[in-house]
């Protein structure tokens, strides 16, 4: 399977803050990467889909980078509902995989 | 309203069997694929496998091949993925979500899961 690897695993950041979370491809796939959003007790929530691309209904303060094996997702100016839990995934080959989560608490 | 209600949480023995339900509603169930996610007490999330309401086409993890079963009741709405046999590691959360498929002007697709269930505890524990 492709693996994928997020980095932080954790980090705490403040309100207002930028905050990037990093996700690492074993194996080039395009730009076949999603991010979501997991709420503790909740399903995760699609915010990035095509690696760049906005899903609707998801703030203007996230944005996706990347291609290839190396992708980003960014938060700018960190509100305080966006405290939770983030997962890359990849799309590229059949079995999708999902990348081990970056969770975002308050500092 | 477009969504995708789960059945209930279960508590079962080792050995037992279980079948949990994913009911698509507010949209053409059959045009997309839907998709089963698990999730263990405490971890992140797995991706299980996806299946086509269309015609029963099926993708699994190959970790979780032949452990579960995908199947689809068109005619309901309701895909359902079934255990015949439970172990304790099968305990956790499992999420059905819809496929999502984007397809730019070039003829390019990208997929993701853009609707998802709330989920069906699962509990296995003698």
């Amino acid at each position: 399977d492709m693996q994928m690897t997020q980095s932080p695993s954790s980090l705490s950041a403040s309100v207002g803050d930028r905050v990037t979370i990093t996700c690492r491809a074993s194996q080039t796939i395009s730009n076949s990467l999603n991010w979501y959003q997991q709420k503790p007790g909740k399903a995760p929530q699609l915010l990035i889909y095509a690696a760049t691309k906005l899903q609707s209904g998801v703030p203007s303060r996230f944005s996706g980078s990347g291609s290839g094996t190396d992708f980003s997702l960014t938060i700018t100016s960190l509100q305080p509902e966006d405290f939770a839990t983030y997962y890359c995934q990849q799309t590229y080959t059949t079995r999708w995989t999902f990348g081990q989560g970056t969770k975002v608490d308050i500092k | 309203e477009v969504q995708l209600v789960q059945s209930g949480a279960e508590v079962k023995k080792p050995g037992e069997s279980l079948t949990i339900s994913c009911k698509g509603s507010g949209y053409s169930f059959p045009s997309y694929w839907i998709g089963w996610v698990r999730q263990m007490p405490g971890k992140g999330l797995e991706w299980m496998g996806t299946i086509n309401p269309r015609d029963s086409d099926t993708r699994y993890s190959l970790s979780l091949q032949g452990q579960v079963t995908m199947s689809v009741d068109r005619s309901i709405s309701t895909a359902y993925l079934q255990w015949t046999s439970l172990k304790a590691s099968d305990t956790g959360m499992y999420f059905c979500a819809r496929r999502q498929e984007v397809v730019s002007t070039t003829g390019a697709f990208w997929r993701s899961f853009d609707l998802w269930g709330p989920g069906t505890l699962v509990t296995v524990s003698s």
